[in-house]
């Protein structure tokens, strides 16, 4: 498998653009979950879904942000507009289900290093 | 709530020698812990989890971690550091409620001196 994929790499963008990152997880993995990496705040958890459906949104930091997953094999996380502070490398990973109590990891992608000027 | 500290910003070893990164967690019911490891401009990398059971767990390029419920702990471990294992350590916790999602330390810096 070639692990959970992450596009683009890196991005720069000016402010008040729209920016849209973009996951593939792992086939068979049925949660995703975006992450937001900083110096300041370490990484943060944004959001993650189940089955496609969002269940815990709590982290998304403004209306400015917002998560889809059409289906199990894409999800995106878009801002709009961009802000300066929005600089960091956002991950993406995924994990298996874990029925019948079994406690599975997350994998995560390379990430996304997100730059607005 | 649930929440993960990572006592130490940097942890400075020299090679050859045992290195221990620390952790303690706090969460309601039952810990599930994990360590991850992150190298320059990489994502995250899955070293070990403790979930039941024995309390020392092994996971992967000879890292271990000893869960230790009375001082609510999971340091890791590696009895011969090698310079290849400087890198970004994260600790993580979720807790038995169902809920799937992480909790991570802030990171411990290891440097292993050649």
């Amino acid at each position: 498998d070639a692990g959970v994929i992450q596009s683009p790499r890196h991005e720069v963008t000016e402010m008040g653009q729209e920016v849209t990152l973009r996951c593939k997880p792992i086939s068979g993995h049925d949660y995703l979950f975006w992450y937001r990496q900083t110096m300041m705040r370490g990484l943060e958890l944004l959001i993650y879904f189940n089955n496609n459906v969002p269940i815990d949104d709590s982290g998304m930091p403004e209306d400015r942000f917002s998560a889809k997953m059409p289906n199990a094999s894409f999800s995106t996380l878009k801002i709009q507009p961009s802000e300066p502070r929005d600089s960091a490398v956002y991950f993406c990973a995924s994990s298996l289900p874990g029925a019948r109590g079994r406690i599975y990891e997350q994998y995560f992608g390379p990430g996304t290093r997100l730059t607005v000027t | 709530a649930q929440s993960v500290a990572q006592p130490e910003d940097q942890v400075n070893v020299a090679e050859g020698n045992p290195l221990t990164v620390k952790c303690t967690y706090s969460v309601s019911g039952n810990p599930y812990l994990f360590w991850y490891v992150q190298y320059p401009n990489r994502g995250l990398q899955f070293l070990l989890k403790y979930i039941t059971g024995d309390n020392l767990v092994k996971g992967s390029y000879g890292f271990e971690a000893e869960f230790n419920k009375s001082q609510t702990s999971f340091h890791l471990k590696k009895p011969s550091a090698l310079v290849s294992d400087s890198a970004l350590y994260f600790c993580a916790v979720r807790d038995g409620t169902g809920a799937n999602n992480l909790f991570f330390g802030t990171g411990t810096r290891l440097t292993v001196i050649p």
